[in-house]
């Protein structure tokens, strides 16, 4: 079974672009997870999406947006970069019925310049 | 201003001892707990979890102490290998309900392994 996908794996920025970053989860899960890792912050929630709805949503201003779609993939976008912005991008999926492990994927990797 | 680099406590074990990996939870309504390994450029890899009617789980040369009254979690890692050196995550769940996936992390601990 093919594991957690992310796409780009790098990528570079510049202040004031947006950026979308995309995952696919593991074929049959539902929810889609979102979190930001940070050397100053460390692994910080952003928001989970399950059978297209947002189910949850972290503390972060709105330049940080998500969504889901029907084949349970995800997108997330943040506009207006800034350079605090830069970091790894975490993507994990679930099953979503109950409380349970996630599943990572590798991460996209943002610097913005 | 310039943000400050997480400070991870680090561990180090020589190969072949017992790891113990602590980690202080802080919502006392979670019900779920996870343990994370991160090695260098790669996402986070599922160890172990527990749910908080157990006090104790064990699984493959890894096990988890749940204890509630003080909020606090260990992993213990037995016969430590060079391929457990990373970084360790211990992770709460602090919304119960059925489907609530929204992980608090702790900030890590960096295991490294003496050959």
């Amino acid at each position: 079974k093919a594991g957690v996908t992310q796409t780009p794996r790098y990528l570079i920025k510049t202040r004031g672009q947006q950026v979308t970053l995309s995952c696919s989860p593991i074929s049959g899960h539902r929810s889609v997870s979102w979190y930001q890792q940070t050397p100053g912050q460390g692994l910080q929630f952003l928001f989970e999406y399950f059978s297209e709805t947002q189910r949850n949503k972290g503390n972060f201003p709105g330049r940080f947006s998500g969504r889901q779609f029907s084949n349970s993939r995800s997108e997330m976008n943040v506009s207006t970069l800034e350079l605090g912005d830069s970091a790894l991008y975490l993507c994990a999926s679930s099953p979503g019925l109950a409380a349970g492990e996630l599943f990572f994927g590798e991460g996209s990797r943002l610097t913005v310049l | 201003g310039e943000s400050v680099g997480l400070h991870l406590p680090t561990l180090s074990v020589q190969e072949g001892d017992n790891s113990i990996i602590n980690c202080a939870y802080s919502n006392s309504a979670s019900d779920y707990f996870i343990w994370y390994k991160q090695e260098s450029g790669k996402g986070p890899q599922f160890i172990i979890d527990i749910r908080s009617n157990m006090d104790k789980r064990q699984g493959q040369r890894v096990t988890v102490l749940l204890n509630k009254t003080v909020k606090h979690l260990s992993l213990q890692i037995a016969a430590t290998q060079p391929g457990d050196s990373a970084v360790y995550f211990c992770a709460e769940n602090p919304y119960s309900g059925a489907g609530s996936y929204q992980l608090t992390f702790g900030k890590g601990t960096k295991l490294s392994v003496i050959p």
